[in-house]
């Protein structure tokens, strides 16, 4: 029971172009979404967070997307850099709850 | 820049053995989390801990496993009699609150433990 979906295991983009990573999510009581990026050998790192009542929060090269009707989140990043090859995994929680996490998507910047 | 750490790095261990997995918090978080990855697999939520207690767990945190907080600044984990199927990274993470004022988890970097 996948509360948080990322399908897309893989994606590919060249530097400087955008990356964009998509997530859905099953659970309308979560009201609080985060990104977090993997390196190899390390623990995943926050990235950046939406709360429910807002539809956009933008960090530097980094924005996220959320549209509550369809329960999707995208995560944009813009434009992309070699360092941002890595896992992100998408993640959500509810009042008072522990954080989900979905599979990740390993995303690769190709020269 | 505070962060979580977590010890050892590796550890093998005998299938049936005990193990212990350490974790040092940030030192002014209040909530404690187990997360487990295993390999090609989601990061999965084990355990989360409160005020000396366990607040949730998940279906995989059975009696087999074990947190405690034996002191200020360790949080372990224990799991009781290894399986194989125990192979995983795990991650212990902190946070300063949860809920309403959700903040992000930080993660330590991970204990690789492989059950043989």
């Amino acid at each position: 029971d996948q509360q948080v979906k990322q399908n897309s295991p893989s994606l590919s983009v060249q530097e400087g172009r955008i990356s964009i990573l998509n997530c859905d999510y099953t659970n309308s009581m979560f009201d609080y979404f985060l990104w977090y990026k993997k390196y190899p050998a390390e623990g995943p790192t926050f990235l950046i967070s939406i709360s429910s009542i807002k539809d956009k929060n933008e960090d530097g090269r980094f924005t996220v997307f959320l549209n509550k009707s369809a329960k999707h989140l995208s995560l944009h990043i813009v434009p992309s850099q070699p360092g941002d090859s890595a896992v992100y995994f998408c993640a959500a929680s509810a009042w008072n709850d522990k954080i989900i996490f979905g599979k990740g998507t390993r995303l690769h910047i190709l020269p | 820049e505070p962060e979580v750490t977590q010890t050892p790095s590796h550890q093998v261990t005998q299938m049936g053995q005990e193990v212990i997995l350490r974790c040092v918090p940030i030192s002014n978080h209040l909530y404690f989390y187990w997360y487990r990855q295993i390999l090609g697999q989601k990061v999965e939520f084990l355990v989360s801990f409160y005020n000396n207690e366990i607040s949730e767990k998940s279906e995989i945190f059975d009696d087999q496993f074990s947190v405690e907080r034996p002191d200020g600044s360790n949080f372990t984990l224990k799991i009781r009699s290894t399986k194989l199927e125990d192979s995983a990274m795990y991650f212990c993470a902190s946070s300063e609150a949860a809920g309403r004022m959700n903040t992000e988890a930080f993660f330590g970097q991970g204990t690789r433990l492989t059950v043989v």
